[in-house]
């Protein structure tokens, strides 16, 4: 049974430009979450999939979209983007969508210069 | 008022003490209690979750909820080096779709 995986671990952008992130699910499960975590904080919900349907979205603007494949991996797309975009991105992906069942990758670290 | 307060720390302890971690949360909607562990460099994984006031053991942790209080904690027993790591307390919700909201984290050092 693989874990989540995630692709970039690291990326470099510049101020306005666009990113896309690549997240692959936990065999066997059919939610994946986005979160946001800058440094010293904890993740910030931004949207869930079940489904390949938004499920769900946190207070992130539109410039933030997503989707999810028919085999459950998932993108995040951010826009535009900005100095404070600067940070951890989590994929998690699970079966309910509810979050104790929630595997975790190990993040995508953006930064934004 | 934020959704969730815990202590950020860090909090430095001795190897064999025993560690304890607080969180508040200000919402009630809130049905499911969790504590995550987050190694450096890594995502959080899921230590031990719970519906219900009261206690949960797991080994060499113990989950505390008091919905009346509107708190939860973490016990954490004869406690390791490799215990080292943030501790995350997270909460989740259904409304219309499932959302866990997460504490700040507080970062523990267990010193051998």
């Amino acid at each position: 049974e693989t874990g989540v995986t995630q692709s970039p671990t690291h990326l470099i952008k510049t101020r306005g430009q666009q990113v896309t992130l690549r997240c692959s699910s936990q065999s066997g499960h059919n939610t994946v979450s986005w979160y946001q975590q800058a440094l010293g904080q904890g993740p910030q919900f931004i949207f869930q999939y079940y489904r390949e349907e938004e499920n769900g979205r946190g207070n992130f603007p539109p410039r933030f979209s997503g989707l999810q494949f028919p085999n459950y991996s998932s993108e995040l797309n951010v826009n535009a983007l900005e100095l404070d975009d600067s940070a951890l991105y989590l994929c998690a992906s699970s079966w309910t969508g509810e979050g104790y069942g929630y595997t975790f990758g190990s993040g995508t670290r953006l930064t934004v210069v | 008022q934020k959704e969730v307060e815990q202590d950020p720390g860090p909090l430095s302890v001795p190897e064999g003490a025993i560690v304890s971690l607080n969180c508040t949360y200000s919402n009630s909607a809130f049905q499911y209690f969790m504590w995550y562990r987050q190694y450096s460099r890594k995502g959080p994984e899921l230590l031990m979750y719970t519906y219900s006031s009261g206690n949960k053991e797991d080994g060499r942790f113990t989950a505390q909820v008091d919905k009346s209080s509107k708190y939860i904690s973490l016990f954490i027993r004869d406690s390791q080096p490799s215990d080292s790591a943030t501790y995350l307390c997270a909460w989740g919700e259904n409304t219309g779709g499932f959302k866990t909201i997460f504490g700040a984290g507080t970062r523990l050092f267990v010193k051998a």
